[in-house]
């Protein structure tokens, strides 16, 4: 089946940016997300890329894919202590029409 | 903005009852809905995708007896836990997806945690 595989954690410093990354195997991806997953708390949706395009900019988010090499990252830019929390990259498998998910990067952002 | 809840958030029970767990989409329709098990540090496990007004569609390995699904409105889906048991403990969220396409985004609910005792 298809497999979405991430980092397991970051460490990154009050201010600095963050750059999480991602690979996944599907072919027929269509879209990819980032979702943010705070402690006891489900998963809020931060941004999503569609595959035929390179770059997204949302504030402080960008994404970026590289779709030859299967390759999808999340910069968070002047990162906070708030964005500590676990990220997870999604892959809607064009076949199957369901969310395949990584297992996660935790982010931990220090002083 | 696309809200979606769940009730409850956090239930306790005794080992061989059953617990429903709603989901529910507030703002936006959703024919298509989808639960998943969290166990602690670890990513999300689909269980089941649930179709308003037919069965649902259960991934390899997971019990439909044990695991009742009802999609009964384009706002709904219930979960209920038949005779749980302690191994049934964990983190049950669930999503909705919004139309139209071809933004086809699964939008989550807060989590429901069991725990079975």
């Amino acid at each position: 089946g298809e497999d979405v595989e991430q980092s397991l954690f970051l460490s990154v410093r009050e201010g600095d940016s963050s750059v999480i990354n991602c690979t996944y195997t599907d072919s027929s991806s269509t879209y990819l997300y980032w979702y943010k997953q705070e402690p006891g708390a489900g998963l809020q949706l931060l941004t999503y890329i569609f595959s035929n395009m390179d770059m997204k900019q949302d504030q402080r988010l960008t994404v970026l894919l590289n779709k030859k090499d299967k390759h999808l990252s999340l910069r968070i830019a002047d990162t906070q202590t708030g964005d500590s929390a676990i990220y997870f990259c999604a892959d809607l498998s064009g076949g199957y029409n369901k969310l395949i998910f990584g297992a996660g990067t935790r982010l931990a952002v220090h002083p | 903005g696309a809200v979606v809840s769940q009730h409850p958030s956090r239930v306790i029970c005794k080992s061989g009852t059953s617990v429903k767990i709603e989901c529910r989409s507030l703002d936006f329709q959703a024919t298509t809905m989808f639960w998943y098990r969290q166990f602690p540090k670890q990513s999300l496990m689909l269980m089941a995708t649930s179709n308003e007004g037919s069965k649902a569609t259960y991934e390899q390995g997971v019990e439909k007896d044990k695991f009742l699904i009802n999609h009964a409105s384009l706002t709904l889906s219930t979960l209920t836990v038949t005779s749980a048991h302690p191994e049934d403990s964990s983190f049950y969220i669930c999503s909705a997806k919004r139309q139209p396409i071809p933004q086809e985004t699964q939008y989550f609910g807060p989590g429901t945690r069991l725990l079975v005792l």
